[in-house]
């Protein structure tokens, strides 16, 4: 079984402070993405990976930044959190068609 | 501009009956579309995935329809039961795209005993 973990499930964080999201991967796969999912919204882009050091934006990127380092391993900054960044987000590791996701980690910005 | 649409945020079935859900899209670039399930608190877990060369696809409980040329597909769940309750997202996905998913809104689907 795909396994994706996400390096915590609950965040408080004050406004301005830096923010590290850690997502780690176990199936080897090569594209790896970020998403936040928002009521009403569904699940949008922020951030995706084909390979170690390559990234692209996704839809919506502003506020964020991210790594890859290492193939298994996929991180979320955010450079100054702000309140509007309030919202779960959601990595995920891409199989033949379907993806796979973490359990998520619900961020509250105060 | 929502390239996959939920137009239903929610839908409440009784247990037993069958639970259709829908999902509109733009893109006829499109060539996959999936169907994710999420529970509160969790990450969407995939539920089952179709072709666009396809029409249908099932997998036990769970079918999908495709129609191409209305540009619109349905996840039918029969017999619905209560475990069935949560939000269901359908994404779309084109092969020039690099294995990006489009997500619709998602529709909250409770099935009541």
């Amino acid at each position: 079984d795909v396994k994706v973990t996400q390096s915590s499930r609950y965040l408080v964080k004050r406004t301005g402070e830096k923010v590290f999201l850690e997502c780690v991967q176990d199936m080897d796969h090569e594209n790896m993405f970020w998403y936040r999912q928002d009521p009403g919204l569904g699940l949008r882009l922020i951030y995706f990976s084909y390979d170690v050091k390559m990234k692209e934006k996704g839809d919506i990127p502003e506020g964020y930044s991210v790594s890859r380092e290492k193939k298994e391993r996929f991180s979320l900054i955010l450079e100054s959190a702000s309140t509007n960044q309030t919202s779960m987000y959601l990595c995920a590791s891409k199989g033949r068609i379907e993806q796979y996701f973490g359990p998520g980690t619900r961020l509250t910005v105060t | 501009d929502q390239q996959v649409k939920q137009n239903s945020p929610s839908l409440s079935v009784q247990e037993g009956r069958i639970s259709i859900l829908n999902c509109d899209y733009t893109n006829s670039m499109f060539d996959y579309f999936l169907w994710y399930k999420k529970y509160p608190a969790e990450g969407p877990t995939f539920l089952i995935s179709i072709s666009s060369i396809k029409d249908k696809n099932e997998d036990g409980r769970f079918t999908v329809f495709l129609n191409k040329s209305a540009k619109h597909l349905s996840l039918h769940i029969v017999p619905s039961q209560p475990g069935d309750s949560a939000v269901y997202f359908c994404a779309a996905s084109a092969d020039n795209q690099g294995g990006k998913l489009i997500f619709g809104q998602g529709t909250e689907l409770s099935v009541k005993p």
